[in-house]
């Protein structure tokens, strides 16, 4: 039973690049949420996702950054036009469906993106 | 929206002492709390989580306890051992909401000192 999957590990971007994260969640789980860490600091939570749908944004700057998870294949953190603030690691977590279990998450190794 | 303060920010304890860990949150809507230790480099892990319908909760060496009219709660871990140091976070939630994104703290840098 494979854990939450991110790729790439580490992603050097320029000034003024883009940057994708991907995200495959628990085989069974359907919620993607992506959280933003700072060296030295706590989880920040970004944005919560079901297949085909955000469902909550409110964490995720207005501009720039954008993601999705579509019916088929990962789950997307896109970053354009990259500013060296965006160096943090970004984690990506998933949780079940059933009701019961729904706050549980589980983290995934995270991306690591350094701005030059 | 939801505030997680905690503390202290670093804590470090002889091997085979208790270490605790407390957290405040702010929204009384919030009714499960995670905590989540995360070692240099990688993922936060899951090691305990409580849920507001209970006061207490033991699994081995860790206990987290949880007082909702005082909005706080702490994680206890008895007979520390080296491989206990890391960084622990707590962390807030409220289903009601729909939205169940984790509100952390800001962690707490563990030393256990053989």
């Amino acid at each position: 039973n494979a854990g939450v999957m991110q790729n790439p590990r580490h992603l050097v971007r320029r000034r003024g690049q883009e940057a994708r994260l991907r995200c495959s969640p628990m085989k069974g789980h359907s919620h993607v949420y992506w959280y933003r860490q700072l060296p030295e600091e706590g989880l920040k939570f970004m944005v919560y996702l079901q297949k085909e749908n955000i469902i909550d944004e409110s964490g995720m700057p207005k501009e720039r950054f954008s993601a999705e998870f579509p019916k088929e294949g990962p789950s997307i953190l896109r970053i354009q036009q990259v500013v060296r603030g965006d160096s943090a690691a970004y984690f990506c977590a998933s949780s079940p469906r059933t009701s019961g279990a729904l706050n549980e998450q589980f983290f995934g190794p995270g991306t690591r993106l350094t701005v030059l | 929206g939801e505030n997680v303060e905690q503390h202290p920010s670093t804590l470090s304890v002889q091997e085979g002492d208790s270490a605790v860990i407390k957290c405040t949150y702010s929204d009384s809507a919030s009714n499960y709390f995670p905590w989540y230790k995360q070692e240099l480099g990688k993922r936060p892990q899951l090691i305990i989580d409580i849920r507001s319908n209970v006061g207490e909760k033991k699994d081995q060496r860790i206990a987290v306890t949880l007082n909702k009219t005082a909005k706080h709660f702490s994680l206890h871990i008895t007979e520390t051992q080296p491989e206990d140091s890391a960084v622990y976070f707590c962390a807030a939630s409220m289903t009601q909401t729909g939205a169940n994104n984790l509100f952390f703290g800001t962690g707490t840098r563990l030393t256990v000192i053989p």
